[in-house]
């Protein structure tokens, strides 16, 4: 099975734009999360998609949302860009609730 | 609330030498534990994992880990680190009926692995 597939890899934004990340999951899984991962905070949960609902939400502003389409494929967005929005967004799928997580290769977001 | 914590943020073995990892967990019940590792400029991918059972797991490219309830611990070992071994390892802990698809993680551990 091919894995977890993020697109863009890289990206340069300004602050004050906004910006759209995709994640393709594992075939077969349903359930989406995300990621941030920084030097200072570590990888901190953004939010979970389980068809196409998100059921859990981490503790980041609302500037930051996600989908989640019916092919299982998700989006997050973030609006109104900060130098510290400035990181490394993993996206992971998994096929149950609570179980192992299979994580991309993440996009590397640089505000500028 | 749960939580991981990784005491080393930064481990140098040799290359053939042994190695051990630290995590603690802080959790009510037993929960799900994963161990992951990151090369620079990757993704993490999952070495291994513990839900019920066996107290030793064992994973992918040698790596085993150990559950011991009673020091709230998930130690990650390999007889013999090899130099590609060298990158960033990560505890996980998942489990919890609340909080669907989150992994809360440690901080990470740094290996370096000389020649």
């Amino acid at each position: 099975k091919a894995g977890v597939t993020q697109t863009p890899r890289y990206l340069i934004k300004t602050r004050g734009q906004q910006v759209t990340l995709s994640c393709s999951p594992i075939s077969g899984h349903r359930s989406v999360s995300w990621y941030q991962q920084t030097p200072g905070q570590g990888l901190q949960f953004l939010f979970e998609y389980f068809s196409e609902t998100q059921r859990n939400k981490g503790n980041f502003p609302g500037r930051f949302s996600g989908r989640q389409f019916s092919n299982s494929r998700s989006e997050m967005n973030v609006s109104t860009l900060e130098l510290g929005d400035s990181a490394l967004y993993l996206c992971a799928s998994s096929s149950t609730d609570l179980g192992e997580q299979y994580f991309g290769p993440g996009t590397r977001l640089t505000v500028t | 609330a749960q939580s991981v914590t990784q005491p080393d943020i930064h481990i140098t073995v040799s290359e053939g030498a042994s190695l051990e990892l630290r995590c603690n967990y802080s959790y009510g019940a037993t929960p799900y534990l994963f161990w992951y590792v990151q090369s620079p400029g990757q993704g993490l991918q999952l070495l291994l994992k513990y839900f019920s059972g066996d107290t030793l797991v064992q994973g992918i490219k040698g790596f085993e880990a150990e559950f011991k309830r009673s020091q709230s611990s998930f130690n990650l070992r390999k007889p013999s680190v090899h130099w590609s071994d060298a990158a960033e390892y990560f505890c996980a802990v998942g489990r919890d009926s609340g909080n669907t698809g989150k992994l809360i993680f440690g901080q990470g551990t740094t290996l370096q692995v000389k020649p």
